[in-house]
């Protein structure tokens, strides 16, 4: 079965220091998204992507977060100088389309933690 | 702001008994309800959907109940198995145009004691 693929699966970084975090979208798909979960607490949506450009977004998705879809397969979630309290799990997402209600599939996670 | 609340954060059931998991919402324009099973070092993993326009969608062991009058819906496991062991989470939209986000709840860990 076609499955969301996220790397690396552990990112450690310096406080301040730029990351990226990537997916591989099921390849049919047309939307994607991230989400994150802090220790402890809910999954929370950041943001969607649609043809080429954000569709919606969080309040949590502020200036320090940016998306692209830089290629036909990857798409990814940079984070331009990170915070002590960007340390969570980020969840990759992507649906096939959001008429007929199609379900998100998410991948596995990348847990970031930031020293 | 819990716009999507699961109340119990956890649940034991014995193997081969049924398994209720509950969810309350506020927001009326939730019109897609999920529930996703979400394992230790896993994403989380779809299970079953609704829409609005339904009351109830079985699909195998899994049945999710939709009362909209009372912004409720149930996921029911039968017969529960030990592999059903895991955190479910309750998850909504509002579908109407856009690539929406889920809001989800807090998740409910279930336990299936042989």
């Amino acid at each position: 079965e076609p499955e969301v693929t996220q790397t690396p699966s552990h990112q450690v970084t310096q406080m301040g220091q730029e990351v990226i975090l990537r997916c591989v979208p099921i390849s049919n798909h047309l939307y994607f998204y991230w989400y994150r979960q802090i220790l402890g607490q809910k999954v929370e949506f950041l943001v969607s992507f649609y043809n080429n450009e954000i569709s919606e977004k969080s309040e949590i998705f502020d200036d320090q977060f940016s998306v692209e879809r830089p290629d036909g397969s990857n798409f990814t979630l940079k984070i331009r100088s990170t915070k002590l309290e960007d340390s969570a799990m980020y969840f990759c997402a992507s649906s096939e389309s959001t008429t007929g209600n199609q379900p998100q599939h998410f991948g596995d996670g990348t847990r970031l933690s930031i020293l | 702001d819990q716009q999507v609340k699961q109340n119990s954060p956890s649940l034991s059931v014995q193997e081969g008994r049924i398994s209720i998991l509950n969810c309350d919402y506020t927001n009326s324009m939730f019109d897609y309800f999920l529930w996703y099973k979400k394992y230790p070092a896993e994403g989380p993993t779809f299970l079953i959907s609704i829409s609005s326009i339904k009351d109830k969608n079985e699909d195998g062991r899994f049945t999710v109940f939709l009362n909209k009058s009372a912004k409720h819906l149930s996921l029911h496991i039968v017969p529960s198995q030990p592999g059903d062991s895991a955190v479910y989470f309750c998850a909504a939209t509002d579908s109407g145009g856009g690539a929406d986000g889920l809001t989800f709840g807090k998740g409910t860990h279930l336990i299936i004691q042989p």
